[in-house]
């Protein structure tokens, strides 16, 4: 049982390259998120999934798509990267009727964008 | 104004110190609150969640939620320095899975 695995780990893009994010959970939960994490901001909804087929958007979610076509997996795709988008991301996984208070997080994804 | 304020600190205590994190939200149809840990270069850790009003307590841990003063607080009995962290306060309402964090309070347990 692995959790939520995330890769890379590491990424450097340049301003206007495109790359997806990965993000895997092997607890069949019906819930995942994508969150950004920037200092003195704390985490920061991006975009989330009730389940396959289904997302919606976050606090932040422009510059960023998403499609949720397994329970699995949720990649985050960054369409044309900017500086800004700088910052650690965080996939996250829950139960459906837990959401919130029963929430497992992956390692986080460290992304510069020069 | 943010939903949720978070003194992100630094904060440096003894070993053996009582430690008090603290939170305040403008929100008053939060429910759900959340304490998690996050150890640097890690994911947040779910430590511990209160639904609604009261006190819960978990080994040397303890969270209360006072929502007639949107205020809530962890509080870390005989503090170790394996609790050097960042903790992060979450919250949510009924509806609906969208969490509001803190910003974050980083704290330093000196051997």
């Amino acid at each position: 049982n692995a959790g939520v695995t995330q890769t890379p780990k590491f990424q450097v893009l340049k301003t206007g390259q495109s790359m997806t994010l990965q993000c895997a959970q092997d607890m069949n939960h019906e819930y995942m998120s994508w969150y950004r994490q920037d200092p003195g901001m704390g985490l920061r909804l991006i975009h989330y999934s009730v389940g396959a087929g289904i997302t919606d958007q976050g606090e932040v979610p422009n510059g960023y798509n998403v499609s949720r076509s397994t329970t699995e997996d949720f990649p985050l795709r960054l369409l044309s990267a900017a500086p800004s988008q700088t910052s650690v991301y965080f996939c996250a996984s829950s139960p459906l009727d837990r959401v919130g208070y029963e929430q497992y997080f992956g390692p986080g994804t460290r992304l510069t964008v020069t | 104004q943010k939903e949720v304020e978070q003194d992100p600190g630094p904060l440096s205590v003894p070993e053996g110190a009582i430690v008090s994190l603290n939170c305040t939200y403008s929100n008053s149809a939060f429910q759900y609150f959340m304490w998690y840990r996050q150890y640097s270069r890690k994911g947040p850790e779910l430590l511990m969640y209160t639904y609604s009003s009261g006190n819960k307590e978990d080994g040397r841990f303890t969270a209360q939620v006072d929502k007639s003063s949107k205020y809530i607080s962890l509080f870390i009995r005989d503090s170790q320095p394996s609790d050097s962290a960042t903790y992060l306060c979450a919250m949510k309402n009924n509806q609906g899975g969208k969490l509001i964090f803190g910003q974050g309070t980083e704290l330093s347990v000196k051997p």
